[in-house]
């Protein structure tokens, strides 16, 4: 499997409150992904990053901000937490851009 | 617009059963193509790719999938089911156009139930 370690697996948070998840990879890939998934809308690209600092929007990337500073992390964060942001995160990261994915084990998020 | 379509929410086959599981895509040019199966509280796992060549490739726990360019599809097969294979499976499809740009594009998924 490829070493992808998503921290932290579940958090409960409050409306308006900060949130940061974290992507930690082994595998030195360029490219690192957060997507999230919701019943009914399968997985939808939030942010991406095809280098340390580099990085870019995806489908869903509003209320979301995402920041990579060495190779092998890359943090998701939601500036002031809403109830629509509960959701499972996943981080995936890939060696060459649309190529074969691999996927961390998920974030379950709840914002009460 | 891309797009990756999975017709089917929700399948039920009996085990030792064959299965298909339906994905079309929609693209300006051939597409590489995925599967992955996720299983209950999991992330998603890679079954199989395709990128070019031989359109019927195989993948792991005896899965293949045949790229067929006339009906847009690539369609998941399995000659015989078991009751592990129970999960989500998800197609997806991405263009590599070169540099930074576009994303892998999922489908909503198939959930697979095995009848014993």
């Amino acid at each position: 499997d490829a070493g992808i370690t998503q921290s932290p697996r579940h958090k409960v948070t409050e409306t308006g409150t900060p949130v940061t998840l974290r992507c930690h990879q082994t595998e030195n890939h360029r490219y690192m992904y957060w997507y999230r998934q919701d019943p009914g809308h399968g997985l939808r690209l939030i942010h991406y990053s095809y280098g340390v600092k580099d990085t870019d929007k995806g489908e869903v990337s509003d209320g979301y901000s995402v920041s990579r500073s060495k190779t092998e992390d890359f943090l998701l964060t939601l500036e002031s937490a809403t109830s629509s942001q509960t959701s499972v995160y996943f981080c995936a990261i890939s060696e060459v851009m649309n190529t074969e994915a691999f996927f961390g084990q998920g974030t379950r998020l709840t914002v009460v | 617009a891309q797009s990756v379509t999975q017709p089917d929410i929700h399948i039920t086959v009996s085990e030792g059963a064959s299965l298909e599981l339906r994905c079309n895509y929609s693209y300006g040019a051939t597409p590489y193509l995925f599967w992955y199966v996720q299983s209950p509280g999991q992330g998603l796992q890679l079954l199989l790719k395709y990128f070019s060549g031989d359109t019927l490739v195989q993948g792991i726990k005896g899965f293949e999938a045949e790229f067929k360019r006339s009906q847009s599809s690539f369609n998941l097969r399995k000659p015989s089911v078991h009751w592990s294979d129970a999960a989500e499976y998800f197609c997806a499809g991405g263009v590599n156009y070169g540099g930074s740009q576009g994303n892998l594009i999922f489908g909503k998924g198939t959930k697979l139930s095995v009848k014993p």
